[in-house]
């Protein structure tokens, strides 16, 4: 299957400051990516989804003003938290689609926000 | 998109089959079955889907009734590194395949 990596695999930042995490693809020419967010002993919960070349189409309820999602490329797409705020902490997770439509997920990134 | 129910969590011992039933009674012709398993602060890892009857593969079966309107994840032989976060999601086999996580079952392996 794919390999997807993240980074950076945690940052802590202050409140008020943006942050950017980026999702690669390393063997795989990923047309789709996905994001989601996940609090301590809960579920994931789906925020985007990342298209090559085009807008992000967002979950409801997701701020795409505050969560800005790049797809560039095959093989990379970036999460930028912008202004965060404490309750922005959380643990994000990237997926990319595969071949048979499995997803591969990445290792994901902690988020911490002082 | 299908909601899934599953048991919240099961314990098991080492060595023991373990099998996790989700029910997914509004499952629709194009949906297919996947389960992923999570650890701690790491991403979900798939192990398995199917559309019906049985699939099999190095860590897992997967037994889907006719009716596919539930399916059984079974682990066979499990260790202490099975311990982890199992999740049930149908996904529509069109469009962007968006997956949609429930709760989850939080399987305890015991020494």
């Amino acid at each position: 299957g794919a390999v997807v990596s993240q980074h950076p695999s945690w940052v802590i930042c202050k409140s008020g400051t943006s942050v950017k995490i980026e999702c690669r693809s390393l063997d795989f020419q990923a047309t789709t990516m996905f994001w989601y967010r996940q609090f301590p002993k809960q579920s994931l919960m789906l925020m985007a989804t990342s298209n090559e070349g085009s807008k992000a189409t967002y979950e409801q309820g997701v701020e795409k003003d505050k969560f800005l999602i790049n797809h560039a490329s095959l093989t990379l797409s970036t999460l930028t938290v912008t202004s965060a705020h404490p309750e922005d902490s959380s643990f994000y997770i990237c997926s990319v689609r595969g071949t048979y439509n499995e997803q591969f997920f990445g290792p994901g990134t902690r988020l911490t926000v002082l | 998109l299908a909601k899934t129910t599953q048991p919240i969590s099961m314990d098991s011992y080492e060595g023991q089959e373990v099998n996790i039933t989700c029910s997914h009674n509004n499952i629709a012709t194009n949906d297919y079955i996947t389960w992923y398993q999570q650890f701690p602060s790491q991403g979900p890892r798939f192990i398995i889907q199917g559309y019906k009857t049985k699939v099999t593969n190095e860590v897992a079966s997967l037994f889907i009734p006719a009716d596919r309107k539930s399916s059984t994840l079974s682990l066979p032989r499990v260790s202490l590194s099975d311990t982890a976060v199992y999740y049930c999601l149908v996904v529509y086999s069109g469009g962007y395949n968006k997956l949609i996580f429930g709760a989850g079952t939080r399987l305890a392996v015991h020494p």
